[in-house]
């Protein structure tokens, strides 16, 4: 299909890890992008991985790459209350690198 | 850098009415690229432009929406007639190549 898909919903405790899952569809994509949404907030863009890598870490952000199955994950260690928000995963299309977003997945962080 | 800079912020207006919505791209980034996001459809790409010139406007719902981008440093998107299934958060984002980042958005609500 057309649709790059995530899960909806995401609930961790304060502490833990969080994964956020992703399917794309273009196995031409050269990037793969995670972006992160709070309320009435444009996009911030939190990561992103080249396609010929499998792992990327920035600080807490951990991206995983399976090209094969055309799978993304973004993992969040020691998740904090100000991670809870929206997060979007991208895939890139084309020459000018036109985005396809996921329909986003709300993560909730509780005590 | 300010960012991406969009007006207005918030747009109330009535069925019927041209409504013109408007992005400063962060300078020196050489495409630009208009979303659209609602809960039924997500984020949804309209038209993007490199170098001044558009590229593809192939997400643009109907002859009613238009955009421009006159220079480097301004853009424009236009509805004319506006109608009540318009209303959704209107993103403009630029890119010096592959990053892609966002403006705050403009909430437009037509009655």
């Amino acid at each position: 299909g057309e649709d790059v898909e995530q899960s909806l919903f995401l609930s961790v405790r304060e502490g833990d890890s969080s994964v956020i899952n992703c399917t794309y569809t273009d196995s031409s994509s050269t990037y793969l992008y995670w972006y992160k949404q709070e309320p009435g907030a444009g996009l911030q863009l939190l990561t992103y991985i080249f396609s010929n890598m499998d792992m990327k870490q920035d600080q807490r952000l951990t991206v995983l790459l399976n090209k094969k199955d055309k799978h993304l994950s973004l993992r969040i260690a020691d998740t904090q209350t100000g991670d809870s928000a929206i997060y979007f995963c991208a895939e890139s299309r084309g020459g000018y690198n036109k985005l396809i977003f996921g329909a986003g997945t709300r993560l909730a962080v509780h005590p | 850098d300010a960012g991406v800079i969009q007006s207005p912020r918030h747009e109330v207006t009535e069925m019927g009415q041209e409504v013109t919505l408007r992005c400063k791209p962060i300078s020196g980034h050489n495409s630009l690229f208009w979303y659209r996001q609602t809960m039924m459809r997500g984020l949804e790409l309209l038209i993007y432009f490199n170098n001044n010139v558009p590229i593809d406007d192939s997400g643009m719902p109907e002859d009613r929406f238009s955009a421009k981008m006159p220079n480097a440093s301004f853009s424009t998107l236009k509805i004319q007639p506006s109608e009540p299934r318009d209303s959704a958060v209107y993103f403009c984002a630029s890119t010096p190549g592959y990053e892609q980042y966002f403006g705050p958005g403009t909430r437009l609500t037509v009655t």
